[in-house]
């Protein structure tokens, strides 16, 4: 067990529709980290937050957008969603920021299936 | 452009023996690697990390070799085990202007310890 938490564990929604993805991270972090991955696709980077505040940005599509809470649990929006949207979507979590060299915690995942 | 590359999508080991697993880069701002262990329906497990003024980093049966002039990983698993078997992954991150480290993945490699 990492100790970062994602929610739900599966999704399943058609074509058109939005949905939140929910992560928690480990106790003390204050980076959360977004990626995704397909089937054709390894894991890629989309977006990420430290204390609140977004640091980096990836692949992610316009149609996506994140968020982090005071609390620094992550919210990932997905709308319009499309066939290809769907997915296995990782939340990480790490202590730093930025600059010293730290390893990533990964969630569980979100499968998000687009019917 | 795949910046992460591992051409080995599958190894297979015998109990016992020794498992390689390797890794190749393009980007020469790449300063921290790390490998990850992932079992199906699971998030990816941190194993180990090495850091690139080292050219080695040993954590039990795990040992992680960097040959920056070659931009080559790799990571040996000696003795291996049944339960390594899993799909392993290498990461890398760099320093983005006053950003964290967000992660490029490789495309995993497969590895099946036989008993």
């Amino acid at each position: 067990d990492s100790g970062v938490t994602q929610t739900p564990k599966h999704l399943i929604t058609a074509t058109g529709q939005r949905v939140t993805l929910r992560c928690s991270p480990r106790s003390g972090d204050l980076s959360v980290y977004w990626y995704q991955q397909s089937l054709d696709q390894g894991l890629q980077f989309l977006i990420q937050y430290y204390n609140g505040e977004e640091r980096a940005k990836g692949n992610i599509l316009e149609r996506f957008s994140a968020q982090q809470f005071p609390d620094l649990h992550s919210e990932l929006n997905l709308s319009s969603l499309e066939l290809g949207d769907s997915a296995l979507y990782f939340c990480a979590s790490s202590v730093l920021g930025q600059g010293g060299y730290n390893e990533q915690f990964f969630g569980p995942g979100t499968r998000l299936t687009v019917l | 452009d795949q910046q992460v590359k591992q051409n080995s999508p599958s190894l297979s080991v015998q109990e016992g023996r020794i498992s390689i697993l390797n890794c190749d880069y393009t980007n020469s701002m790449f300063d921290y690697f790390l490998w990850y262990k992932k079992y199906p329906a699971e998030g990816p497990t941190f194993l180990i990390s090495i850091s690139s003024i080292k050219d080695k980093n040993e954590d039990g049966r795990f040992t992680v070799f960097l040959n920056k002039s070659a931009k080559h990983l790799s990571l040996h698993i000696v003795p291996s085990q049944p339960g390594d078997s899993a799909v392993y992954f290498c990461a890398a991150s760099a320093t983005s202007s006053g950003s964290a480290r967000q992660l490029t993945f490789g495309s995993g490699t497969q590895l099946t310890v036989l008993p």
